[in-house]
């Protein structure tokens, strides 16, 4: 079966803009969450989806905002970019929330 | 809240000889615990993962790790490393709330393989 698949897989923006990342979990899976990985505070939990709510967030300022759709698609986005954003976005889609997370290959996002 | 900690953030070994790398954590309840591997610019594929039952845990690629309750540890362990172990490795604890999920995850082990 399909994975959980991340678009776009690189993406270069410029301080001030804002981004949009997309994911599509497991057929099947309505959790998704996701997660920031930068090489100075490691992975960090940005927030979890379930049948198009927001469960849980984490302790991110608000320029970062997420949504889930009817099919369990997802979309982060991100506004008014900092340098700090720069990382490796992923996503992760679980059948029954709390175990057997999948995770994506990433979106790499380059804030210059 | 619940916390991981790995000890070692670099671990080299031969091809063939022993790996372990270690994981402790934290919890209030009885946890979930996970571990995942990372290759250079991919995602997190999972190797092994512990819920409930049986406390040693097998994995792909030869990998396994031991839940001790006593101790707080859940340490992955290979008997023979191949090159191709050569990875990050994150131990992960899964901490669910009511409805609400996510997983904390440890500061990682980069895995070294030498011959």
């Amino acid at each position: 079966k399909a994975g959980v698949t991340q678009t776009p897989r690189y993406l270069i923006k410029t301080r001030g803009q804002q981004v949009t990342l997309s994911c599509s979990p497991i057929s099947g899976h309505r959790s998704v969450s996701w997660y920031q990985q930068t090489p100075g505070q490691g992975l960090q939990f940005l927030f979890e989806y379930f049948s198009e709510t927001q469960r849980n967030k984490g302790n991110f300022p608000g320029r970062f905002s997420g949504r889930q759709f009817s099919n369990s698609r997802s979309e982060m986005n991100v506004s008014t970019l900092e340098l700090g954003d720069s990382a490796l976005y992923l996503c992760a889609s679980s059948l029954i929330q709390g175990l057997g997370y999948t995770f994506g290959s990433g979106t790499r996002l380059t804030v210059v | 809240a619940q916390s991981v900690t790995q000890l070692g953030s670099h671990v080299s070994v031969s091809e063939g000889a022993l790996v372990l790398l270690r994981c402790n954590y934290s919890s209030s309840v009885p946890p979930y615990l996970f571990w995942y591997v990372q290759y250079p610019n991919q995602g997190l594929q999972l190797l092994l993962k512990y819920t409930t039952g049986a406390t040693l845990v097998k994995g792909i690629n030869g990998f396994e790790a031991e839940f001790k309750k006593s101790e707080t540890s859940f340490h992955l362990t290979k008997p023979s490393a191949h090159m191709s172990d050569a990875a990050e490795y994150f131990c992960a604890v899964s901490e669910s709330t009511g409805t609400a999920s996510k997983l904390t995850f440890g500061t990682g082990t980069r895995l070294q393989v030498t011959l």
